[in-house]
Parts: C-alpha cells; sequence; structure tokens
C-alpha cells in the first residue's frame, strides 16, 4: 500500500540556517509527490510538486525538492531559512497516480529561532 | 490563482445537531472535491471523494450516514455532519480539483468543528 513517512516531528533551526525537512514515500510505480505547508488553522498551500523530469523542482517561498528514485525519498530544502516559514509541512504522494486523491505524511512541524 | 472558500472557519454546536461546511470553487469548475479531516498532531485523513452529480465515494471507515456530502454543482460541495458527538470534534478541510486532466488541488482553509 502507499504511505508517506516523515522521520521529524518537530524540527527548530535557527532564522537564516539551511534546511532540510525528510520525506519518504513507499509506492509501486513512478509517483506524484508534493510538498505542501499549513499555518496553524488554516489550509494546505501547495510549495512544490514532482510528476516527472528534473529530479530537482523549484518552488515557492524559495524552498526546493530532490526526488531520489533509489532511495525513495523527496526531501524538502531551503538555503536559509525566514522567520515566516515556521509551519507544519506535509509531504503527500497522489494514489493511484491521480493527484486528486492524496496520501499524506504526518508533518514535520518547524520552529524558527531568532 | 484559483481559490477555494470554506465555510464556516470555526463552528460550535451542540451534541445531537447537525452542522454544514461548505466548500466553494471560487473561480474555477471543479469536478471533484475531497474532504479531509486532521485530529491533532496527525496528518490529513481523506475521508470522501465527491463528484459533481454523482454519490460520494467514501473511504474506508468513514460512516457515510453520519458525513453526509452533497455535490449539487460544480463549484459547491457540503458535508454534513449529522447527530455530531464530541468525537466528531476536529479540524476539516476541503480540496477542488478542476475540470482539466491534471488540474492542480486547491484546499480550502478548512473549519475548525468543535462539538460540546
Amino acid at each position: 500500500a502507499q504511505s508517506v513517512t516523515q522521520p521529524d516531528i518537530h524540527i527548530t533551526v535557527s532564522e537564516g540556517a539551511s534546511l532540510e525537512l525528510r520525506c519518504n514515500y513507499s509506492y509501486g510505480a513512478t509517483p506524484y509527490l508534493f510538498w505542501y505547508v499549513q499555518s496553524p488553522g488554516q489550509g494546505l498551500q501547495l510549495l512544490l510538486k514532482y510528476f516527472s523530469g528534473d529530479t530537482l523542482v523549484q518552488g515557492i517561498k524559495g524552498f526546493e525538492a530532490e526526488f531520489k528514485r533509489s532511495q525513495s525519498s523527496f526531501n524538502l530544502r531551503k538555503p536559509s531559512v525566514h522567520w515566516s516559514d515556521a509551519a507544519e509541512y506535509f509531504c503527500a504522494v497522489a494514489h493511484g497516480g491521480s493527484q486528486g486523491n492524496l496520501i499524506f505524511g504526518k508533518g514535520t512541524k518547524l520552529s524558527v529561532k531568532p | 490563482g484559483a481559490v477555494v472558500s470554506q465555510h464556516p472557519s470555526r463552528v460550535i454546536c451542540k451534541s445531537g445537531t447537525s452542522v454544514k461546511i461548505e466548500c466553494r470553487s471560487l473561480d474555477f469548475q471543479a469536478t471533484t472535491m475531497f474532504w479531509y479531516r486532521q485530529f491533532p498532531k496527525k496528518s490529513l485523513m481523506l475521508m470522501a471523494t465527491s463528484n459533481e452529480g454523482s454519490k460520494a465515494t467514501y473511504e474506508q471507515g468513514v460512516e457515510k450516514d453520519k458525513f453526509l456530502i452533497n455535490h449539487a454543482s460544480l463549484t459547491l460541495s457540503t458535508l454534513t455532519v449529522t447527530s455530531a458527538h464530541p468525537e466528531d470534534s476536529s479540524f476539516y478541510i476541503c480540496s477542488a480539483r478542476g475540470t482539466r486532466q491534471n488540474s492542480p488541488l486547491h484546499f480550502g482553509n478548512g473549519t475548525r468543528l468543535t462539538v460540546t
């Protein structure tokens, strides 16, 4: 069965430091992969997605993610974190190849120290 | 950009009453809408998929008689929590997908339901 694992429940980084949020997936075919961000009490905003092609994808707000098939990973990165990046981040895989039916990881909460 | 409006953002109701949550696509037609439930410190769990003009498809373990979904138009889907219990208290989020193939998903801002 398809699944998404985000090993880190909570990460704290200093403002200006680099960030990497881990995501591993289990999926039989080529996955459609997504990263979403959720601010407290809000819905989800799409940061970036991978369908095919270049394995390094660029997203909004300076985020990028790299698809590594050999590691079944799709880690999210940002070279310099801003205080406004503090939020919950969810990795997701599209179930059955349809990007509408998503399976989400449990999320990683990011805190940013001044 | 595409916007999905979810209303209300917060609702408090008494046990035994019903609550309706609306999900509207404001600037695009949504053939398919999805309803998720998010428990504290948990991920989003898909509850059901609603297609305009047809019955919703519920995920395993979701009571369809309790969580009534109606998708009567291409811009509106509603989730009605019937005979609400305190354990139904949660954050409910809808998402909508446009009519074109591989249209992206757009999420509403969610509804915080508290049942007292």
